[in-house]
């Protein structure tokens, strides 16, 4: 079936260090890929997104993503962690054309002094 | 430019009651997604508007409906309200158009936030 998984739900990073979250997918084809973000008693922000060419893609707030089609993968990635970054973040696919937007089930990430 | 707008933010509603949630998207943005966020289902697609019309639905009982109206607002609906229908329902606008290049691009509101007692 097609899905989206991100297999950690919680993360916990001291802050300053580096952090990355996983996210694969399985669909046929190259999918259009998104991270977003969602704090506290809000709703979801972009990140990023990637729809083709080149496979490193940056986006707000210091992140960046890497694309592997090898792997079908789509890891977030931010070189250092500050304590604002502790939210949910959520791998979301688009399998292609007119069709709707698929989320994981979410990564929990815990910023520690 | 203002945001996707969702009113009522946070309600309280018991079993058996309807409920009726409010969306204004960005300006200029046409298409109208909703989502139901649980904790244990996560996020899953309720349904997508264009132009008054439904493009897409997801795999939601009939209690579940929505509607647009000709200046994009949108509207869902939740009769007879069971315990499980407790969630944040999030509704995202986009440009895009069907048929059109390019992917879907949503911007999501703050959510509403429904209690059922």
């Amino acid at each position: 079936a097609q899905s989206v998984t991100q297999p950690d739900i919680h993360i916990t990073v001291s802050e300053g260090a580096s952090l990355e979250l996983r996210c694969n997918y399985s669909y046929g084809a190259t999918p259009y890929l998104f991270w977003y973000v969602q704090s506290p008693g809000q709703g979801l922000q972009l990140l990023l997104k990637y729809f083709s060419g080149d496979t490193l893609v940056q986006g707000i707030k210091g992140f960046e993503a890497e694309f592997k089609r090898s792997q079908s993968s789509f890891n977030l990635r931010k070189p250092s962690v500050h304590w604002s970054d502790a939210a949910e973040y959520f791998c979301a696919v688009i399998p292609g054309g007119y069709s709707t937007l698929t989320f994981g089930k979410g990564t929990m990430l815990l910023v520690s002094p | 430019k203002a945001g996707v707008t969702q009113t009522p933010r946070y309600l309280i509603k018991t079993r058996g009651q309807q409920v009726t949630l409010s969306c204004s998207p960005i300006s200029g943005h046409r298409s109208v997604s909703w989502y139901q966020q649980t904790p244990g289902q996560g996020l899953q697609f309720l349904f997508e508007y264009f132009s008054e019309t439904q493009r897409n639905k997801g795999n939601f009982p009939g209690r579940f409906s929505g509607r647009q109206f000709s200046n994009s607002r949108s509207e869902m609906n939740v009769s007879t309200l069971e315990l499980g229908d407790s969630a944040l329902y999030l509704c995202a606008s986009s440009f895009r158009t069907p048929g059109g290049s390019g992917a879907n691009v949503l911007t999501f509101g703050a959510g509403s936030r429904l209690t059922v007692l």
